[in-house]
């Protein structure tokens, strides 16, 4: 089975704080995603990346930084936390062998920034 | 105009019933569709696919119609276990995915 983790379930942070979440996946899939969720909005994205240093914005990447320096990790920044950054933070992954497949989620993150 | 929208809900339903949620999506030249479910807390997992000639799965089915764009995902004999948020999904040949905002479902004993 895919795996995919995020090295936190629940984190609080304060405005202004540098926040990092990383998320791990161990099937070797190309292709990695940031998303967060919030009520009534849905799913969100906000950078993805098809490889190892690249990295392609999504629809929401203002406030945010990504890293991949591992196949196998990626690293959502807030380089400076906001309030207005609480949320569910999912993290997800596809192959990347066929356009639009399936794709497996983390348990995700809940920031919550005061 | 959202790439995918979905009626919220909530559908609250009796055990046994058959409940139908549909979705409609804006880019014709979406390639793939899928039904996710989330339970409360807890991150989205792949229902099923959705494939233009329908497909069924048990007591789910999912069906296509690409000239009005639109996806359904039918329940027969509802459980209680099928309260969740489904989440109506759509990607590009971007490998780009859009998420509906979810159908809440519940089913009462």
């Amino acid at each position: 089975d895919v795996k995919v983790t995020q090295s936190s379930r629940y984190l609080v942070k304060r405005t202004g704080e540098k926040v990092f979440l990383e998320c791990v996946q161990d099937m070797d899939h190309e292709n990695m995603f940031w998303y967060r969720q919030d009520p009534g909005l849905g799913l969100r994205l906000i950078y993805f990346s098809y490889d190892v240093k690249m990295k392609e914005k999504g629809d929401i990447p203002e406030g945010y930084s990504v890293s991949r320096e591992k196949k196998e990790r990626f690293s959502l920044i807030l380089e400076s936390a906001s309030t207005n950054q609480t949320s569910m933070y999912l993290c997800a992954s596809t192959t990347g062998v066929v356009p639009g497949e399936t794709q497996y989620f983390g348990p995700g993150t809940r920031l919550l920034v005061l | 105009r959202k790439e995918v929208e979905q009626d919220p809900g909530p559908f609250n339903v009796p055990e046994g019933a058959t409940v139908a949620f549909n979705c409609t999506y804006s880019n014709s030249a979406s390639q793939s569709f899928f039904w996710y479910r989330q339970d409360c807390r807890k991150e989205p997992k792949l229902l099923m696919s959705v494939y233009s000639s329908g497909n069924e799965d048990g007591r789910f089915t999912a069906q296509l119609n690409r000239a009005s764009q639109y996806i359904s995902l039918l329940i027969r004999d509802s459980k209680l276990s099928d309260s969740a948020t489904y989440l109506c999904v759509v990607a590009n040949t971007g490998n780009q995915f859009y998420f509906g905002t979810g159908t809440s479902l519940t089913v009462i004993p």
